[in-house]
């Protein structure tokens, strides 16, 4: 069975903050790995990582894919209370109509 | 602006109705899909649809139903053979043109379902 598994579950962190949330995945046929952040209603897409090693980055946020360890992590530098959402992390696999495949996401709580 | 619509944002169902949501876009996306969140998990694919009057049944198709009869539409049905229904539905839409054959999905704003 597909399993896509995030940790922490939670976390709670001050303004100023270094965070990272990691992502490790257990599929067949892995094709992509893809971050969502999660407010109230839409998730909103953040990085689509096909390839080992490279780094991605969009402002204070970043992501980076090892396909030999199966893990992802996202980061975010100097948080914001802004950065409060869940985000989730999702797989595509190969074929069968680019469904994804969710973790349970991570809540992140950023406090001034 | 393109985009998805989901309506209604809440919905109320009474034991053994059948509620239908809907789901609009009008990015021109070929595939369209519903998933399930419950509190504290992730998203559950319910039925996915890559066009046009085909769909496919995904983890938890049990106790839903689907058409789709055009390509900006993909109404979900919540039948009363679902016998746990309450939780937040999504609707995305992507298109496989594009560098790679894929583009991430884009998601509607959802509907929370309640039963009375």
């Amino acid at each position: 069975e597909d399993k896509v598994v995030q940790s922490p579950l939670s976390l709670v962190v001050h303004e100023g903050d270094t965070v990272t949330l990691n992502c490790s995945y257990e599929v067949t046929n892995f094709r992509s790995l893809l971050w969502y952040k999660q407010e109230k209603k839409a998730p909103t897409f953040l990085f689509m990582l096909t390839s080992s090693g490279i780094e991605k980055k969009s402002g204070r946020l970043s992501s980076i894919l090892d396909k030999k360890e199966l893990f992802s992590i996202l980061n975010i530098t100097a948080t914001q209370t802004g950065d409060s959402a869940v985000y989730l992390c999702a797989v595509i696999l190969t074929g069968g109509g680019n469904k994804l495949t969710f973790g349970t996401g991570t809540q992140l709580k950023v406090e001034l | 602006d393109g985009g998805i619509t989901q309506s209604p944002k809440y919905l109320f169902r009474k034991e053994g109705q059948n509620v239908t949501l809907s789901c609009e876009q009008n990015l021109n996306h070929d595939a369209m899909y519903w998933y399930r969140q419950d509190p504290g998990q992730g998203l559950r694919l319910i039925y996915y649809s890559q066009i046009v009057n085909d769909f496919q049944k995904g983890d938890i198709a049990e106790g839903y139903s689907v058409s789709r009869e055009k390509k900006e539409s993909f109404p979900l049905t919540v039948t009363s053979a679902q016998k746990n229904p309450t939780a937040f539905y999504l609707c995305a839409s992507s298109s496989d043109r594009g560098p790679g054959g894929y583009q991430p999905q884009h998601f509607g704003d959802g509907t929370r379902l309640s039963i009375l």
